[in-house]
């Protein structure tokens, strides 16, 4: 069976600290993707990044950051920079299967308080 | 840019009344799904649908739930009889055609 767990429910850091949000899933299938969303508080879901599982490249986009191993299962997203508007929850998810449009699996979500 | 919208964004109803939450996929996808979050909880899957008919459920998603794509356009979710622990926040995504689901801005469903 699918999960996801994202171990530090709240995180706080002030204004321009970097912040690793961690994500380590299980999952039996070869194939699988891997997705960021963030939520902020007027609670929408906003789209981040997918990485399927045969690629393992890390990716930068912006203050943005992805480092994807599959040696210890982990997919965590870091945030240089950090700044007010990151405050959100975000959420790490999980799809089996060779189609990324299969249900996803949900981790608990890290809380992101980024204070001035 | 097209989105994924949801009415109505906030649905108060009693306890024992039915509810329809109705979804506008964006256009081209084919795959639409039924995700429910508990206020402070995780985001959890209830249903996907495929060419008119459900291709996965969740455990939650039992007999008081069901869905209808009725008019090519619309999909909603349909609680017959509501109960308390229906209270969550309800969103709708659809699969565009990189597999990524995108999220509709969700409706909170309160059940008093």
């Amino acid at each position: 069976a699918q999960k996801v767990t994202q171990a530090q429910t709240e995180i706080s850091v002030v204004e321009k600290e970097d912040v690793t949000l961690d994500c380590v899933y299980e999952t039996r299938d070869t194939t699988y993707y891997l997705f960021w969303y963030k939520q902020p508080p007027s609670g929408e879901l906003v789209f981040l990044i997918r990485r399927n599982s045969f690629d393992e490249q890390n990716e930068i986009s912006g203050r943005y950051s992805w480092n994807f191993q599959k040696s210890t299962s982990s997919f965590n997203f870091t945030i240089t920079a950090s700044q007010v508007v990151d405050s959100a929850v975000y959420f790490c998810a999980l799809s089996e299967g060779r189609n990324a449009g299969n249900m996803l699996t949900f981790g608990g979500g890290t809380r992101l308080m980024v204070k001035p | 840019e097209p989105e994924v919208t949801q009415t109505p964004s906030h649905q108060v109803t009693q306890m024992g009344q039915e509810v329809i939450l109705r979804c506008v996929p964006i256009s081209n996808h084919l795959y639409f799904y039924w995700y429910r979050q508990i206020l402070g909880q995780k985001v959890e899957f209830l249903v996907s649908f495929y060419n008119n008919e459900i291709s996965e459920k969740s455990e939650i998603f039992d007999d008081q739930f069901s869905v209808e794509r009725p008019d090519g356009s619309n999909f909603t979710l349909k609680i017959r009889s509501t109960k308390l622990e229906d209270s969550a926040m309800y969103f709708c995504a659809s699969v565009s055609s990189t597999d990524t689901q995108y999220f509709g801005p969700g409706t909170r469903l309160t059940v008093l």
